[in-house]
């Protein structure tokens, strides 16, 4: 079982959607959760991060965690086709960051 | 604001040949992560140094071997490169006492490997 899982997608939504990724892990000492978000051949740019159970909101975009049931997800409000792309989960448990392998997003105008 | 800088952005090599990448993380920070990353595959976490030293060891091959110098720039050098080797390589950086860690991305070196 890998450390870090992602709905894989590929994931199309149409413009002014909700797109919804989902991610889960299995270590269960992790302490933090981050999305990235790749272009294709560019490197992975920090978008969220959440530390604790619930919800954040940053913009359009919010962020969910669930400790206990090892779950956190990303939705995205009013999708642009700006933003599509890969959005990569990544979790930090002992050290390192482990990433998931990423959902390919495709917003449709 | 100042971001991570890697060189070179492109390198073409040939089997067998050696690599040195390089990253300069942004100012400050104190910790350097190196990942690679195949096509159409999540980055894969090799190696990571704390204030100069070895903090964690991912999938690095034998073949490659990194260092973090006194001012805080790392490289990770790749010997007897082979065509598997070809991947993008990206290096990050982090202030790690900070409470909540983040990663911060460079530009990446596309190796290739002929």
């Amino acid at each position: 079982q890998k450390e870090v899982e992602q709905n894989s997608g590929p994931l199309s939504v149409p413009e002014g959607a909700i797109a919804s990724l989902n991610c889960t892990y299995s270590d269960r000492g992790s302490q933090s959760f981050f999305w990235y978000r790749q272009y294709s051949g560019k490197s992975p740019e920090l978008i969220m991060f959440i530390y604790s159970n619930g919800d954040k909101e940053d913009g359009r975009f919010t962020a969910q965690l669930n400790k206990a049931s090892q779950y956190v997800s990303l939705l995205i409000r009013d999708s642009q086709p700006s933003d599509s792309a890969t959005y990569l989960c990544a979790v930090r448990g002992r050290g390192k960051l482990v990433f998931g392998q990423g959902t390919r997003l495709t917003i449709n105008p | 604001a100042a971001g991570v800088i890697q060189s070179p952005r492109h390198l073409i090599k040939e089997k067998r040949e050696t690599a040195t990448l390089k990253c300069y993380p942004i100012p400050r920070h104190d910790t350097v992560y190196w990942y690679q990353q195949g096509p159409g595959q999540d980055p894969q976490f090799l190696i990571s140094f704390y204030e100069k030293m070895q903090s964690d060891k991912g999938s690095i091959p034998d073949r490659f071997s990194a260092q973090q110098f006194s001012d805080y720039h790392s490289e990770l050098n790749m010997s007897s490169l082979e065509l598997g080797d070809s991947a993008l390589y990206f290096c990050a950086s982090s202030f790690r006492a900070s409470t909540n860690e983040k990663l911060f991305f460079g530009s990446g070196t596309q190796l290739s490997v002929l």
